[in-house]
């Protein structure tokens, strides 16, 4: 069964970048789609964007439109989230997952706090 | 975009006790509603999709119900794990949204 493996916690300045990928392992995506849904400090689930690695589209929410990037590296098995502009409200874990319209399984999430 | 608003925000309850979280959509969303779980410091994890069908590895006590704008997720007999979030989240409409959770503590 696959399971996705994230890469491990940032600390990033206001204004700069940050990229996190997200590799399955024990398997592939095959033809599912992946999203990252990310959780501020204390608070709920808030879905960003998804990608469907072997076609490489890519749909996201409008709020993040224009400042998130999802590629994926399929020969890899790996899919990566590019987050610009950074500000401390982007202070969140970040966890990408399998989508087939719902969630599952989820990779561990990862850490990303933005702090001058 | 479709709003779903989780009710109780808690819900105090005791060990053996029955929980019904309630979660209502701004908009149908059919039958395709999702719950998941959360425990401390781990990722969420899907109990119960499409509605009523629990995922793999959900406990028998976990059942969802509902169709259109309300659905309930119901625990039949609190065990001491359960005591942790658990979310809503619809797959009707782009985007795709979450309720804002409800805590199940120990009463």
């Amino acid at each position: 069964q696959v399971q996705l493996v994230q890469s491990g916690a940032e600390v990033k300045k206001p204004g700069s970048s940050v990229k996190v990928s997200c590799k399955a392992s024990g398997g592939t995506f095959s033809n599912n789609a992946v999203s990252w849904v990310r959780q501020a400090p204390g608070q709920g689930l808030e879905w960003m964007g998804g990608i469907i690695p072997i076609f490489g589209t890519a749909n996201f929410a409008q709020k993040f439109q224009g400042r998130v990037r999802i590629t994926a590296d399929e020969s890899t098995s790996t899919v990566y989230m590019e987050l610009s502009s950074l500000r401390s409200e982007d202070t969140a874990v970040y966890y990408c997952a399998r989508d087939v319209h719902f969630f599952d399984p989820w990779g561990q999430g990862t850490l990303v706090t933005v702090s001058s | 975009e479709i709003v779903l608003t989780q009710s109780p925000a808690t819900l105090s309850l005791s060990p053996g006790e029955r929980a019904t979280l309630s979660c209502r959509a701004s908009q149908s969303v059919r039958s395709y509603l999702a719950w998941y779980q959360q425990k401390p410091g781990q990722a969420p994890r899907l109990l119960i999709y499409d509605a009523s069908n629990r995922a793999t590895g959900t406990p028998a006590r976990f059942s969802g119900s509902g169709s259109g704008t309300d659905f309930t997720l119901t625990i039949s007999s609190l065990e001491p794990e359960d005591f942790v979030v658990y979310y809503c989240q619809q797959r009707s409409n782009w985007p795709w949204t979450f309720g804002q959770g409800t805590k199940v503590e120990i009463k």
